[in-house]
């Protein structure tokens, strides 16, 4: 089955400086990759996603790029902001509307 | 527009004792259902996901069981509890046409 790694575990940077979350899978036939955001106590929420068919994707100041053939990906935040920490998930999926497998977690801790 | 509430919100029960948390969807029809377990400090374990009424499949071997007696319901049950079925337990949903899953507000299980 599909295994994802996720790097770092933890990550603390300043205001506005940007962080940069990684993932690797390893099932070739997954083509779904999308990354969430857990707040403390909170359900996971869906922030940004990637499929296999594009390489980079951005919503403001998050990004999200794909390196199909590395089998890797990896999320972007610029100008962090406080509310920005949290726990971000990353997972991976072999096709639509199917089970996710997802990555052990970044804590993220953006420090004002 | 669709919504998933899942109950009760937290629980404490002994060691030994059975267990039943129910998870519903509004909104939609034919969903795909999933049981994740979250460990204090971990990432998000599949335990089982639902295609269908009465179609359960099981990620992990363990002493949980997973039933979908509705369409929209989705219950998972234990007969004896163990110290480490202690969790946080998120249901989600997605479903036709849509990647993205949408997760419950969980239920915070302790097991003493």
């Amino acid at each position: 089955g599909e295994n994802v790694e996720q790097h770092p575990s933890t990550l603390s940077v300043q205001e506005g400086d940007s962080a940069v979350i990684k993932c690797t899978y390893s099932d070739s036939a997954s083509n779904y990759f999308p990354w969430y955001k857990q707040e403390l106590g909170k359900r996971p929420q869906l922030i940004i996603d990637i499929r296999s068919n594009v390489g980079e994707k951005k919503d403001q100041r998050i990004a999200v790029t794909l390196n199909k053939t590395a089998k890797h990906f990896s999320l972007h935040i610029t100008e962090t902001q406080p509310e920005d920490s949290a726990v971000y998930f990353c997972a991976a999926s072999p096709r639509s509307n199917y089970k996710l497998t997802f990555g052990k977690g970044t804590l993220l801790t953006v420090n004002p | 527009s669709q919504t998933i509430h899942q109950w009760p919100a937290t629980l404490v029960q002994p060691v030994g004792s059975p267990l039943s948390l129910e998870c519903t969807v509004e909104g939609t029809s034919n969903p795909n259902l999933y049981w994740y377990r979250q460990a204090a400090g971990r990432g998000l374990q599949l335990l089982f996901y639902s295609v269908g009424i009465g179609q359960i499949s099981s990620e992990v071997p363990q002493n949980l069981s997973a039933s979908r007696p509705q369409d929209r319901q989705f219950i998972l049950s234990s007969k004896k509890l163990l110290l480490s079925d202690s969790g946080f337990y998120l249901c989600a949903w997605n479903t036709g046409g849509i990647d993205e899953q949408f997760f419950g507000p969980g239920t915070r299980l302790t097991v003493l």
